[in-house]
């Protein structure tokens, strides 16, 4: 099993849909957890952190499940500008980010 | 504020051909990575420096591969020689020193794109 899985992807939706992406991690003693965005050809940029009790920015939520071991980054209204890839990153403590191999989003006027 | 200043940006050689890649990172940031993506994956850690420490290069080929951050700041990534499957974006990324038990987040330079011929 690899340390960090994504959702496959590619994801094509219409605009204004709910878009929900999922991570799983098998270190159990992960303590960090980002969701970076990447448009085509660019670097990795941070999109949100995740925390324990989860938290929203905006049309974009991020959770947490320790039980479960996995991440989840939701997208509402989806707009045209939200295509890319969207990576997620998992740190056990004072160790280094393990990405996941990203899920590709376009969505469709 | 500048963020992760990467050159070059583009880079077509030959096989068996040396290539070196520089990276600047932000100001004040303790923690510099190289990192590889293939299309397609997510970035893949090459070594990451603590300062001038290379603490983690378990993923470095090292047989071709070579990197080195003196006085802390700047850092280069060579190959040599570079091979067809060293065609990828190498990316560096820097992050200031967080304590405790989380890792902070990564800045990104904008990559240096290899092409292998």
């Amino acid at each position: 099993r690899k340390e960090v899985e994504q959702d496959p992807g590619p994801f094509n939706v219409p605009e204004g849909a709910t878009v929900a992406f999922n991570c799983t991690y098998s270190n159990s003693a992960s303590q960090s957890f980002f969701w970076y965005r990447q448009d085509c050809r660019k670097e990795p940029k941070l999109l949100m952190s995740v925390y324990s009790s989860g938290n929203e920015d905006g049309r974009f939520t991020a959770q947490l499940n320790r039980a479960s071991q996995y991440i989840s980054l939701l997208i509402r209204d989806s707009k045209l500008s939200d295509s890319a890839t969207y990576l997620c990153a998992v740190a056990p403590p004072g160790q280094n980010f393990v990405f996941g191999p990203g899920t590709r989003l376009s969505v469709l006027p | 504020e500048a963020g992760v200043v990467q050159s070059p940006r583009y880079k077509i050689i030959e096989k068996k051909q040396p290539v070196a890649f520089w990276c600047n990172p932000i100001s004040g940031h303790n923690t510099l990575y190289w990192y590889l993506q293939n299309l397609g994956q997510g970035p893949e850690l090459l070594i990451r420096y603590e300062n001038e420490e290379a603490v983690d290069d378990s993923q470095l080929p090292k047989d071709r591969f070579s990197a080195e951050r003196l006085k802390g700041v700047d850092s280069t990534l060579k190959i040599q020689p570079a091979e067809l499957g060293d065609s990828a974006v190498y990316l560096c990324a820097s992050s200031a020193h967080s304590g405790g038990s989380r890792t902070g987040e990564l800045f990104f330079g904008e990559g240096s794109r290899l092409t292998v011929l």
